[in-house]
């Protein structure tokens, strides 16, 4: 079952904008993580949050976890053409599933040059 | 140049065959995962290795079986008791680490198209 609901399914912007995606979990986690994909290839691991922490930053990319409403969100500052991808949250529930990962459905962005 | 390779990239297959996706890994990690990818959707485990001569299944292991002689290979193979097997097919692995972050790195995958 897919744990994570990510929200919007699609965004559309223009080069220079802001782009955030919203991720909701509904079970305890170790850490949270996002990925991205091109079409028709493999996933990147983009950041890690661990369900210590509250805000993160990579470069352009900052994602932020709330506990307490078992919700993330990643934000790509400046965006540009080539991030055009599907981006996915992927929740790791720690204790005895250790490896697995439960991915959300992915949010769709199209940065417009 | 390390990383997860999957062959091949695109597969046919008729109805009623048995086909084995192959996934091979250079990274010296210990676990390694199959994930199915549907048009549109996200990824469904379907079978996981964390050690060798071991696996688990996912959340959709019917229709598919694994093997894991050794650490650096995990091929997939789906039946023909899969009554659904065309998408997109995703390997990855991951360190067993004592951070247990368990970052993923992901293969290119290989779509299967049954005719």
């Amino acid at each position: 079952s897919q744990q994570g609901e990510e929200d919007p399914q699609a965004l559309s912007i223009q080069e220079g904008e802001n782009a955030t995606m919203n991720c909701s979990y509904k079970t305890s986690i170790n850490n949270l993580q996002w990925y991205r994909q091109n079409s028709g290839r493999g996933l990147v691991h983009l950041i890690l949050i661990r369900s210590n922490e509250r805000e993160k930053h990579s470069g352009r990319l900052r994602v932020t976890l709330d506990t307490s409403k078992k919700s993330s969100s990643l934000l790509i500052t400046a965006s540009r053409a080539a991030d055009t991808a599907s981006y996915f949250c992927a929740t790791h529930a720690g204790g005895t599933s250790y490896g697995k990962l439960t991915f959300g459905q992915g949010t769709i962005l199209t940065v417009h040059p | 140049d390390g990383g997860i390779t999957q062959s091949p990239k695109y597969l046919f297959r008729k109805e009623g065959q048995n086909v084995t996706l192959s996934c091979e890994q250079n990274l010296n990690h210990d676990a390694m995962y199959w994930y199915r990818q549907d048009p549109g959707q996200g990824l469904r485990l379907i079978y996981y290795s964390q050690i060798v001569n071991d696996f688990q299944k996912g959340d959709i292991a019917e229709g598919y079986s694994v093997s894991r002689e050794k650490k650096e290979s995990f091929p997939l193979t789906v039946t023909s008791a899969q009554k659904n097997p065309t998408a997109f097919y995703l390997c990855a692995s991951s360190e067993r680490d004592r951070g247990r972050t368990d970052t993923q790195y992901f293969g290119p995958g290989t779509r299967l198209t049954v005719l």
